[in-house]
């Protein structure tokens, strides 16, 4: 049972490329969930998708967009990254609704360095 | 204020130690509470839930007081591998699943 998998773990841009980080589940949750963690500022969240079909803001989602293509994967774009989206990136999932049973089962990350 | 607020550390504690981390949120309306625990350069992992009459998992305890808006972890007998950074976790009052994070607590254990 893979759980959360994100891809790619490491990659580094050039200010103004664009890249997708991908993020599939297969637990059949319904809820994803993007954040990045900075030092000292914890995760932060910048997209999430509380079922299929939708998707809504979080609390740092300038510069991002996101995809639930279907409800297993859950995608992340940088259109043109800037050197401020350096970070590492955490996908997560859980069962809609009880979140509060059992929390989130996160992906392994994404070390994104933007130059 | 920041909804969830912890002492980020780093506590150093030598093993065997008793040691205890606090934790404040800040809206009074918050479901459910977890710690999770995170290793460097990886990923959270749940480590307890958090309930109003307190829970133990071994040589963890956590607690829950609503009326003053905190939750602890307590670690007993502490053991070199316990050496992380905890992270408080809240509920709001929504119905989208989103977790509240708190920067985390880092913990160094040494022999």
């Amino acid at each position: 049972n893979a759980g959360v998998t994100q891809t790619p773990k490491f990659q580094v841009l050039k200010t103004g490329q664009s890249m997708t980080l991908q993020c599939a589940q297969d637990m059949n949750h319904n809820s994803m969930y993007w954040y990045r963690q900075d030092p000292g500022m914890g995760l932060r969240l910048i997209y999430y998708s509380a079922s299929e079909g939708t998707t809504d803001k979080g609390e740092v989602p300038n510069g991002y967009n996101v995809s639930r293509l279907n409800k297993r994967e859950f995608s992340l774009r940088l259109e043109s990254a800037a050197p401020s989206q350096t970070s590492v990136y955490f996908c997560a999932s859980t069962l809609w609704g009880i979140a509060g049973e059992g929390g989130y089962t996160f992906g392994s990350g994404t070390r994104l360095t933007v130059v | 204020r920041k909804e969830v607020e912890q002492d980020p550390g780093p506590f150093n504690v030598p093993e065997g130690a008793t040691v205890a981390f606090n934790c404040t949120y800040s809206n009074s309306a918050s479901q459910s509470f977890f710690w999770y625990r995170q290793d460097c350069r990886k990923e959270p992992k749940l480590l307890m839930s958090v309930y109003s009459s307190g829970n133990e998992d071994g040589r963890f305890t956590a607690q829950l007081n609503r009326a003053s808006q905190y939750i602890s972890l307590l670690i007993r007998d502490s053991k070199l591998s316990d050496s992380a950074t905890y992270l408080c976790v809240v509920n709001p009052p929504s119905n989208t699943g989103k977790l509240i994070f708190g920067q985390g607590t880092t913990l160094q254990v040494k022999p």
